[in-house]
């Protein structure tokens, strides 16, 4: 159980373009969702924290306007980066959570490349 | 964010050694450290968590230990094959905060 899905894998996209990302909890409700974000060779680091039906919070640094997080669903999580550039290409990955445990179940990751 | 600070950032050790990967922290509020598993292009996969009830866990060939005194946490990896080259990261938090991660520490089991 606990089973995290992303999608999609990889997304090749052009600069100025926006992308979509969706995370989805497949076998339980997440009240919360997180988005972190990892370059090569280096930790993850978080992006932003979602709950359902109110509005995510992001951490020092993350533009909310460039990257905007809808979390409509118990089961869905979206990511979309705004007018896409080459310094946002990385490794997205969501991470869900049932209530106000301490475990997440992370996703797959999402490979954006902006060119 | 509160860190969570992880040592050696790399380690090679032949296959059957006991690499060691260790962790410390600053907020004494954090109550579960898990271990994570990550390969290239994949997300991270929990391996081992310990709350800080307890100064021991294993499962498997992997074993954490937990000194709450001195805020720090590692993970050791018995009998350690290639299949397990990989970067390990710790984590931390509290109930109903997000994980903070360790820098990772990319291992390589040579055969």
């Amino acid at each position: 159980g606990a089973v995290v899905s992303q999608h999609p894998s990889r997304v090749i996209c052009k600069s100025g373009t926006s992308v979509k990302i969706e995370c989805r909890s497949l076998d339980f409700q997440a009240t919360t969702m997180f988005w972190y974000r990892q370059f090569p060779k280096q930790s993850l680091m978080l992006m932003a924290t979602s709950n359902e039906g109110s509005k995510a919070t992001y951490e020092q640094g993350v533009e909310k306007d460039k990257f905007l997080i809808n979390h409509a669903s118990l089961t869905l999580s979206t990511l979309t980066v705004t007018s896409a550039h080459p310094e946002d290409s990385s490794f997205y990955i969501c991470s869900a959570r049932k209530d106000r445990a301490n475990e997440q179940y992370f996703g797959p990751g999402t490979r954006l490349t902006v060119t | 964010q509160q860190q969570v600070k992880q040592s050696p950032q790399s380690l090679i050790v032949q296959k059957g050694g006991i690499p060691i990967i260790n962790c410390a922290y600053e907020n004494t509020a954090f109550d579960y450290f898990p271990w994570y598993q990550q390969f290239p292009g994949k997300g991270p996969a929990l391996l081992i968590a310990i709350r800080p009830d307890v100064s021991e866990k294993k499962e498997g060939r992997f074993t954490i230990s937990f000194n709450k005194s001195a805020k720090q946490f590692s993970l050791h990896i018995m009998d350690s094959q290639p299949g397990d080259s990989a970067t390990y990261f710790c984590a931390a938090n509290q109930a109903g905060t997000a994980l903070i991660f360790g820098k990772g520490t990319t291992l390589s089991v040579s055969s």
